[in-house]
């Protein structure tokens, strides 16, 4: 099994700040990972495909990027709406999921 | 729209089974789209399940589920199911099937709440 680990598990954050997120992948993954943002009480929302694609809609303050075991997903400005956990997820082997990173507001 | 509608919460014994069903409309149900399931322990993250193609019925299920999970089609009626038997506490859940490539979900269903409780 390919296991995904993300960190921070989770961070507090200014409006307008940048935040990154990283994701390491168990092994070479190339770039078969997506990113999902989830709402509390809500269904996830793919928001970054094959590591660094914009999903249709989603807005270009969300930017992934990496290949193989490394990966980064980037809020370039934060904004209030973006309050969630946000999850990456390989599709190299099966599909798995990250632990997850919850951010809130400081 | 694509729309995926799941059925209602459940509340099972230790040991029982359980059926969701989850219907979907907006898009041709047998085209090249899968159906994943995937769960969400209260608190917790995010597990993948499995997928089926609606189209001719084939299934993946997660390693650590295989022989407890069973997915299934109706294309008469649009519809997927996911049965899970066995059930203990580690089991209760919300359940979300979702629309997708064999390696994205990206039109999701509303989720299914599965309390397994004596």
């Amino acid at each position: 099994d390919i296991q995904m680990t993300q960190s921070p598990s989770s961070l507090s954050a200014v409006v307008g700040d940048r935040v990154t997120i990283t994701c390491q992948a168990s092994q070479d993954i190339s770039n078969s990972l997506n990113w999902y943002q989830q709402k509390p009480g809500k269904a996830p929302k793919l928001l970054i495909y094959d590591a660094s694609n914009l999903e249709t809609g989603v807005p270009s303050r969300f930017s992934g990027s990496g290949s193989g075991t490394d990966f980064t997903f980037t809020i370039s400005g934060l904004q209030p709406e973006d309050i969630a956990t946000y999850y990456c997820q390989q599709y190299d082997n099966l599909l798995t999921f990250g632990g997850g990173t919850k951010v809130e507001i400081k | 729209q694509v729309q995926l509608v799941q059925s209602g919460a459940e509340v099972k014994k230790p040991g029982a089974s359980v059926k969701v069903s989850c219907k979907a409309s907006g898009y041709s149900f047998t085209t090249y789209f899968y159906i994943h399931w995937v769960r969400q322990a209260p608190g917790k993250g995010l597990e993948w399940m499995g997928i089926i193609s609606p189209s001719g019925g084939s299934t993946t299920y997660a390693p650590r589920l295989q022989g407890r999970v069973t997915m299934t089609r109706d294309t008469s009626t649009s519809t997927v199911y996911m049965e899970l038997s066995s059930l203990t506490s580690e089991d209760t859940a919300v359940y979300y099937c979702a629309r997708g490539g064999g390696s994205y979900a990206n039109y999701w269903g509303q989720g299914t709440l599965v309390t397994v409780s004596s």
